[in-house]
């Protein structure tokens, strides 16, 4: 069973910080990664997706990478700001899931930016 | 504007009641997915549908029930049956739910809470 890990669960930095978040999934065999962002009390918005046949990919001051062979996934932040400070989520879609997207979330690392 | 709308926001209910909660999308999605989240934990798919008059169960449906009549209209419906149904609730959608690497956009949320 697909199991995902995100460390830490909380994390309080200063702006202007560069920051690693991670996440690790227990079955390699999987379709894609996601992160999201989740503002309290909101949804979720979609900040980067890796494609399985992909190690990264780049969206402004975010960088996701993908080792499936380990079953690891970061989310580097480049100079994070106070705007940054939400709930970053993982998830990923396993292979052998009957034919649907379905998605297996982590618990999120909620991260505050102070200034 | 193209995206996802669910209401209420905040829907109180007493013990033994049914509550049904609304999910509407106008992007012309086929997928649509609702998920529960509670403090502290990822994302858990309650039921999802690939199609109209289609759908299945995801991995926590005892005590809920949907239906999916029309392509923009994916309602839930918590009932009496569901012991613990205080949670936060968010539906998504996706182009098609049998590709592997569709992103799911998902609405606002609907905060539930049994009096």
């Amino acid at each position: 069973k697909q199991e995902v890990t995100q460390i830490p669960a909380a994390l309080s930095v200063p702006e202007g910080e560069n920051l690693v978040l991670n996440c690790s999934f227990t079955d390699s065999a999987i379709y894609n990664l996601q992160w999201f962002r989740q503002d309290p009390g909101k949804g979720l918005t979609s900040l980067l997706l890796i494609q399985s046949s992909q190690r990264e990919q780049t969206s402004g001051r975010l960088n996701a990478s993908l080792d499936k062979s380990s079953g690891r996934s970061t989310l580097y932040i480049a100079a994070s700001q106070p705007g940054d400070s939400a709930t970053y989520l993982c998830a990923v879609i396993p292979m052998f899931s009957g034919g649907y997207n379905k998605l297996i979330f982590g618990a999120g690392t909620r991260l505050a930016v102070h200034p | 504007d193209g995206g996802i709308t669910q209401s209420p926001k905040y829907l109180f209910r007493k013990e033994g009641q049914n509550v049904t909660l609304s999910c509407e999308q106008n992007l012309n999605h086929d997928a649509m997915y609702w998920y529960r989240q509670d403090p502290g934990q990822g994302l858990r798919l309650i039921y999802y549908s690939q199609i109209v008059n289609d759908f299945q169960k995801g991995d926590i449906a005892e005590g809920y029930s949907v239906s999916r009549e029309k392509k923009e209209s994916f309602p839930l419906t918590v009932t009496s049956a569901q012991k613990n149904p205080t949670a936060f609730y968010l539906c998504a959608s996706s182009t098609q739910g049998r590709g592997p690497g569709d992103t799911q956009y998902f609405g606002p949320g609907t905060r539930l809470t049994v009096l």
